[in-house]
């Protein structure tokens, strides 16, 4: 079974610009969550998809968006670049066990902003 | 705002030592979840304590949910090598709203 995709693993940009990140979760798995892991906050959540609605969203600007497609594959859209936004931005699918809520983790794309 | 907490921080043990990692929070999870994360790659599930009270074993590992779900333990016994890397908690909100990580204890084990 394949695991969580995650396309492009590395990327530079410079400041001003924007970039959209790619995520293909487990088959079958119609949640889709994003997170930003940096050393200093750790991972903090984006927002969430499911069905192709954001459920939940974090405490990010709104120059962080998303969407979600029927197929279940999501994108992540980040406007306007900054230099704290270089992080490892990671997707995480769940079968939405409301009990115990496992995530499966993709191995992350990392932005470097210059 | 549900927040975790998570000691220490920072570990560097020898190879064949005991250790334990602590996450504290002030609020009530469902569940509370434990993954790895090794360099470059994202946190892997090692489990999920839904019960207060509840202990579950892993191998080496073990984990311990609060009798009040508000906290974890994590106990590995004997360390090797390969249990190096960032131990993560995270909790489920009771209505299920999005799932907290603490920031995470990175832990190196020198052979």
């Amino acid at each position: 079974k394949a695991g969580v995709t995650q396309t492009p693993r590395y990327l530079i940009k410079t400041r001003g610009q924007q970039v959209t990140l790619s995520c293909s979760p487990i088959s079958g798995h119609r949640s889709v969550s994003w997170y930003q892991q940096t050393p200093g906050q750790g991972l903090q959540f984006l927002f969430e998809y499911f069905s192709e609605t954001q459920r939940n969203k974090g405490n990010f600007p709104g120059r962080f968006s998303g969407r979600q497609f029927s197929n279940s594959r999501s994108e992540m859209n980040v406007s306007t670049l900054e230099l704290g936004d270089s992080a490892l931005y990671l997707c995480a699918s769940s079968l939405v066990d409301r009990n115990t809520g496992e995530l499966f983790f993709g191995e992350g794309s990392r932005l470097t902003v210059l | 705002t549900q927040l975790l907490e998570q000691s220490p921080q920072f570990l560097s043990i020898q190879e064949g030592e005991n250790l334990t990692v602590y996450c504290n929070s002030s609020s009530v999870f469902s569940s509370l979840q434990w993954y790895r994360q090794e360099p470059g790659e994202g946190p892997v599930l090692l489990v999920t304590v839904v019960t207060g009270g509840e202990v579950k074993k892993l191998k080496r590992l073990t984990f311990q949910f609060g009798d009040a779900r508000k906290d974890s333990s994590l106990h590995i016994t004997a360390a090797q090598p390969g249990d190096t890397g960032l131990y993560l908690c995270a909790g489920v909100g009771t209505s299920y709203d999005k799932v907290i990580f603490g920031p995470g204890t990175s832990l190196s084990v020198i052979p």
